[in-house]
């Protein structure tokens, strides 16, 4: 099956400092990862789509000066959230689609962000 | 635009009993409809997806659904529940029927099932 993996699964910061997540899609190419962020007993939300060699997508209400997104290569998106306050800390988790598989997304393990 | 909608939050079965887990939706295409299930503080796995083949689709552990266009319904069932099916539920819908397309989530139910 696909396999998407993100990194790190957890991570503690002090606010102000920056943090970077690592999403890979370990056995096919995505071309697109979307990003999500999940607040406790929430729903998923879509914060961006990232596009490989171009600029992300972001949806309306998510800062991208916030939440940096780079998709350099067709296996790693990464999302960094800079300057982060006790506000960004969520459950942060990364999907991508593989071609063929109309419409299905695989998602990551999900990475535990904690601002203190 | 695309959207579902989950109705309970929470249901709560006994082991053995019936799962019934409702799901309705809003789209302006004909739908690609996924049932997700999440464990705590885990990503998402598939249980079943809907698109535009059979109408009653059979996914993983035992689940099933069935995609109703008459009533825009896609209701997530198992006969007989076990105490492993405890978790979070959720309900997404395709922005588009192609890959590489993102979904949209409904709230969750939260599936509780006591011994």
């Amino acid at each position: 099956g696909a396999v998407v993996s993100q990194h790190p699964s957890w991570v503690i910061c002090k606010s102000g400092t920056s943090v970077k997540i690592e999403c890979r899609s370990l056995d096919f190419q995505a071309t697109t990862m979307f990003w999500y962020r999940q607040f406790p007993k929430q729903s998923l939300m879509l914060m961006a789509t990232s596009n490989e060699g171009s600029k992300a997508t972001y949806e309306q209400g998510v800062e991208k000066d916030k939440f940096l997104i780079n998709h350099a290569s067709l296996t790693l998106s990464t999302l960094t959230v800079t300057s982060a306050h006790p506000e960004d800390s969520s459950f942060y988790i990364c999907s991508a689609g593989r071609a063929g598989e109309a419409g299905e997304l695989f998602f990551g393990e999900g990475s535990r962000l904690t601002v203190l | 635009a695309q959207s579902v909608t989950q109705l309970g939050s929470h249901v709560s079965v006994s082991e053995g009993a019936l799962v019934l887990l409702r799901c309705n939706y809003s789209s302006s295409v004909p739908p690609y409809l996924f049932w997700y299930v999440q464990y705590p503080n885990q990503g998402l796995q598939l249980l079943l997806k809907y698109t535009s083949a059979a109408t009653l689709v059979k996914g993983i552990n035992g689940f099933e659904a069935e995609f109703k266009k008459s009533e825009t319904s896609f209701h997530l069932t198992k006969p007989s529940a076990h105490m492993s099916d405890a978790a979070e539920y959720f309900c997404a819908v395709s922005l588009a029927n192609q890959a590489g397309t993102a979904l949209i989530f409904g709230k969750g139910t939260t599936l509780s099932v006591s011994s």
